[in-house]
């Protein structure tokens, strides 16, 4: 079954604590990418790839890190994460489309991460 | 500015009823693609439809229906006869060429409860 996968799915950790989520992908997409949800804010972009060792920044970087030494994987590490970082998650693949636009993103099912 | 702008916080209907979303988008490219997702009580992102700028036709998939204006800068969504399983926050997105970055600008979202 073609699909992105996170995880955790859910996880509280206290501020200054290191954490890592991982994402997968098992559709061969190049291109990959995370975002946060808050409430009234929609969806925002924090980084993205648009292959192996390619990643920049989206719209709200600040306090992320991400690599992409593999295809199907794209982490997003937070060095110390704050209680401003707590937020629902969601990683997505596509591949590259044409005319410089990708195909539809596909998205994983979320990741609630609460920061004390 | 706003990229995508869903005005209707929330909304709520008696199943069976129609309702329509609307969704306002703002770009100056000329190259496009608009998005609908559909995030149900369960929290993951399901993909409804994508629609480049360069079609205008209206789409139909059973009950659900998108209306496409370039004129009026508006993609909005019809659901005929509601029904319980319709009930999510649903989101309007935009990606454009000339950023280059193949980021998803997301609406809001409209939270549609169908009631019973």
């Amino acid at each position: 079954e073609a699909q992105v996968t996170q995880n955790p799915r859910y996880l509280i950790t206290v501020t200054g604590k290191k954490l890592t989520v991982t994402c997968s992908q098992n559709m061969n997409h190049e291109y990959m990418s995370w975002y946060r949800q808050d409430p009234g804010l929609g969806l925002r972009q924090i980084y993205y790839s648009m292959n192996v060792e390619v990643t920049d920044k989206g719209d709200v970087p600040e306090g992320y890190k991400v690599s992409r030494k593999e295809k199907r994987n794209f982490p997003l590490i937070l060095e110390s994460p704050s209680p401003n970082q707590t937020s629902l998650y969601f990683c997505a693949s596509s591949s590259s489309g044409t005319s410089g636009l990708t195909d539809t993103q596909y998205f994983g099912p979320g990741t609630r991460l609460t920061v004390l | 500015a706003q990229k995508v702008t869903q005005a209707q916080t929330e909304i709520s209907v008696v199943e069976k009823e129609d309702v329509t979303l609307d969704c306002v988008y703002e770009t100056r490219d000329t190259t496009y693609y608009l998005f609908w997702y559909k995030q149900p009580p369960s929290g993951e992102l399901v993909f409804l439809i994508r629609r480049n700028s360069f079609d205008e036709q209206n789409e139909i998939s059973g009950r659900y229906s998108w209306n496409f204006q370039k004129s009026t800068s508006s993609f909005n969504f019809t659901i005929t006869a509601s029904q319980v399983v319709d009930s999510a926050v649903y989101f309007c997105a935009l990606s454009e060429e000339l950023t280059g970055a193949n980021n998803l600008f997301f609406g809001t979202g409209t939270r549609l409860t169908v009631i019973p």
